[in-house]
């Protein structure tokens, strides 16, 4: 079935080195979306790449969605201890529901 | 943060009991999901409704029903607890082609 991969499960940091997560999808997705989990809390939506290629950015956050839409990163510049958390990919499941398939995130420590 | 809660926040039970597990919205958003949460494994779909009275399953939906009698409210029930069924859940909201919206989750424990 359709899967999405997320690496490194686990990283940490000195504050102020920079962090990048990367997830990769066996199949071509319309679209990638990312989430990030404050320790003790909920998943919250950052943001949603739909082009091929695709750069956004988010102050020190830069999103990546990659040519053939089957991989994006998350690359943080130096990392505060705000950054704290897991962050997550998801894309569409196949047959262009509503349901989403989620990467296992990213756990990102920081040491200050 | 959206108009979504959860109830209870916190529950403990025995092994064969029934639970039911409430999500409440405000924001009368049409997709509502329901995961769980555990070490190792990310976020997991056990159901999803697209409108009142339209469910359907998601990957780990063994164990679990749910309803949707009202916009608002997506219940999620346990009718007979089991050990791997201890987790946080979390329920959340969507309109088509957005983003999802979470709630504060559920942490169940059944001893």
């Amino acid at each position: 079935g359709q899967q999405v991969m997320q690496i490194p499960q686990y990283q940490h940091v000195q504050e102020g080195e920079d962090f990048t997560t990367y997830c990769n999808s066996s199949t071509t997705l319309s679209n990638i979306q990312w989430y990030k989990q404050r320790p003790g809390g909920h998943p919250v939506f950052l943001i949603q790449l739909v082009k091929s290629g695709e750069v956004k950015k988010q102050k020190r956050l830069t999103f990546q969605f990659g040519e053939a839409k089957k991989n994006s990163s998350l690359h943080i510049t130096a990392t505060q201890t705000t950054d704290v958390g897991t962050y997550f990919c998801a894309g569409p499941a196949q047959g262009g529901s509503e349901k989403l398939v989620f990467g296992k995130g990213t756990k990102l420590t920081v040491n200050p | 943060d959206a108009g979504i809660t959860q109830s209870p926040r916190h529950k403990v039970t025995e092994t064969g009991t029934p639970v039911t597990l409430r999500c409440h919205q405000t924001e009368n958003h049409r997709y509502m999901y329901w995961y769980r949460q555990d070490p190792g494994h990310g976020l997991r779909l056990i159901h999803y409704s697209y409108g009142v009275k339209d469910t359907d399953k998601g990957e780990v939906s063994d164990g679990y029903s749910v309803s949707r009698s009202k916009t608002e409210d997506f219940l999620l029930t346990l009718e007979s607890a089991t050990s791997s069924q201890t987790s946080v859940y979390f329920c959340a909201i969507s309109e088509p082609y957005n983003e999802q919206f979470f709630g504060p989750g559920t942490r169940l424990t059944v001893l």
